[in-house]
């Protein structure tokens, strides 16, 4: 069965700091990857995804990952964040073909200072 | 379009009472998910919905635990009797295709045993 470990569990930044959040996963075989965030008060919401293709996947607001295969990892970043990107983020991972289960990380929050 | 909604948004009951939470999908989604976040841990998968059929049940925790979806619209999670441990936010989901597309989530249903 599939797991993702994401080792930042709360992250505080300045306004304009580059931001990188951690997300690695195990599985053996071909997955498709996510990233979702959960803002104050809202529900869960895509970020980004990645299926198959570039590596590097852009997603909403400035963010984007970079699949790397021989690390299993699928690391988010953003080069300047903004305070309203305080939230709570959450790596996701389902293996490729059929029907599969969403598997979720333990979630990373984000607190961006002003 | 209507999101997905989920009701109520917060529950307090006693140790051994009985508790229905309710997902209402998008309309037209055929897959339905139940997820739960017990806090700080992560989304934790509980089961899937094809229309009216469970596809998987493999993340339910208990016989305590029962999940419905009558006519292949809404979907109920009762909990009967609920024990402390079962306090958490249950996320609903749902999604036209399978797994590797995205996943539209509700709010979320905040469960407090006493």
């Amino acid at each position: 069965a599939q797991s993702v470990s994401q080792h930042n569990h709360h992250v505080i930044l300045s306004e304009a700091a580059s931001l990188e959040l951690g997300c690695n996963y195990s599985y053996g075989g071909t997955v498709n990857l996510f990233w979702y965030v959960q803002y104050p008060g809202q529900h869960l919401q895509l970020l980004l995804k990645y299926f198959s293709g570039d590596p590097l996947v852009k997603g909403i607001k400035g963010f984007e990952a970079e699949f790397i295969k021989s690390k299993f990892s699928f690391n988010l970043r953003k080069p300047s964040v903004q305070w309203s990107d305080t939230a709570e983020y959450f790596c996701a991972v389902t293996p490729s073909g059929g029907y599969q289960k969403v598997t979720f990380g333990t979630g990373t929050k984000l607190q961006v200072i002003p | 379009e209507a999101g997905v909604t989920q009701f109520p948004s917060h529950s307090v009951i006693e140790k051994g009472q009985t508790v229905t939470l309710r997902c209402d999908p998008i309309s037209g989604h055929d897959n339905l998910y139940w997820y739960r976040r017990v806090m700080g841990k992560e989304i934790k998968f509980l089961l899937h919905f094809v229309k009216e059929s469970k596809q998987d049940e493999s993340g339910m925790p208990n016989n305590r635990f029962l999940a419905e979806r009558t006519g292949g619209t809404y979907s109920t999670l009762k909990v009967q009797p609920a024990e402390l441990e079962d306090s958490g936010v249950y996320f609903c989901a749902s999604s036209q295709q399978l797994a590797q597309t995205e996943l539209f989530f509700g709010e979320g249903s905040r469960l407090t045993v006493l």
